[in-house]
């Protein structure tokens, strides 16, 4: 059974497109979060919401607009996309600020 | 500015052989420091939560400890399936579940 999925896996598209990736969690946590990791490895934050309403807001371009439909859900969607934005993204989830658990990526290649 | 600082980036290993992973940080007021496991491909996978210096915890082949200014993970006969990236992340006080990452240590077992 998957606790937190992402789709799609994979997403290759070109400059100036918008994309959306999709995440669901089914361990019944109340926050959920968008994390970016570049080439290096390196782990980043970008948003986060509890129960539907955003908590955290890191310096991320206006571009880049999370959604949560409901506490099970949050999706990221992306105007513009540039080549910096290449990356993979990871949604992760976690009961109010306990330990986070993460899903399996979303590889996003803009060319 | 909370930073995290891990050493060192890659470390080779035989089969057998003992090592520690170290996780330096500096944090206005710690809440907690956790440590995952990230394979190729994949998303980070929770290891464990430290909440205050001297608190120690155990999983399998590897051991968490926390001082108040690092962390060491202490791998003992470790095997190939080890092999992963080990990453740290800190979060402060009041921050809403925001976790500040280290570049991660490389970890490779040879048999």
């Amino acid at each position: 059974d998957t606790a937190v999925s992402q789709t799609p896996k994979y997403l290759v598209t070109q400059m100036g497109n918008d994309k959306s990736i999709k995440c669901e969690q089914n361990l019944g946590h109340d926050t959920m979060y968008w994390y970016k990791q570049d080439s290096k490895k390196f782990l980043k934050i970008m948003f986060s919401y509890n129960n539907k309403e955003l908590i955290i807001n890191e310096t991320v371009p206006n571009r880049f607009s999370p959604k949560s439909p409901d506490k099970a859900h949050l999706n990221l969607h992306i105007n513009s996309l540039e080549l910096g934005d290449s990356a993979v993204y990871f949604c992760a989830s976690s009961q109010e600020t306990y330990e986070q658990y993460f899903g399996p990526g979303t590889r996003l290649t803009v060319t | 500015e909370d930073q995290v600082t891990q050493s060192p980036e890659a470390l080779r290993l035989q089969e057998g052989e003992s090592s520690s992973l170290n996780c330096s940080y500096t944090v206005s007021g710690l809440r907690g420091l956790f440590w995952y496991r990230q394979d190729p491909g994949k998303g980070p996978e929770f290891l464990f939560t430290l909440y205050s210096a001297g608190e120690e915890k155990e999983k399998e082949r590897l051991k968490a400890t926390l001082t108040k200014k690092e962390s060491f993970l202490h791998i003992t006969a470790p095997k190939p399936e080890d092999s992963a990236t080990y990453l740290c992340a800190v979060e402060s006080h009041n921050q809403g579940g925001k976790l500040i990452f280290g570049q991660g240590t490389e970890l490779s077992v040879k048999p």
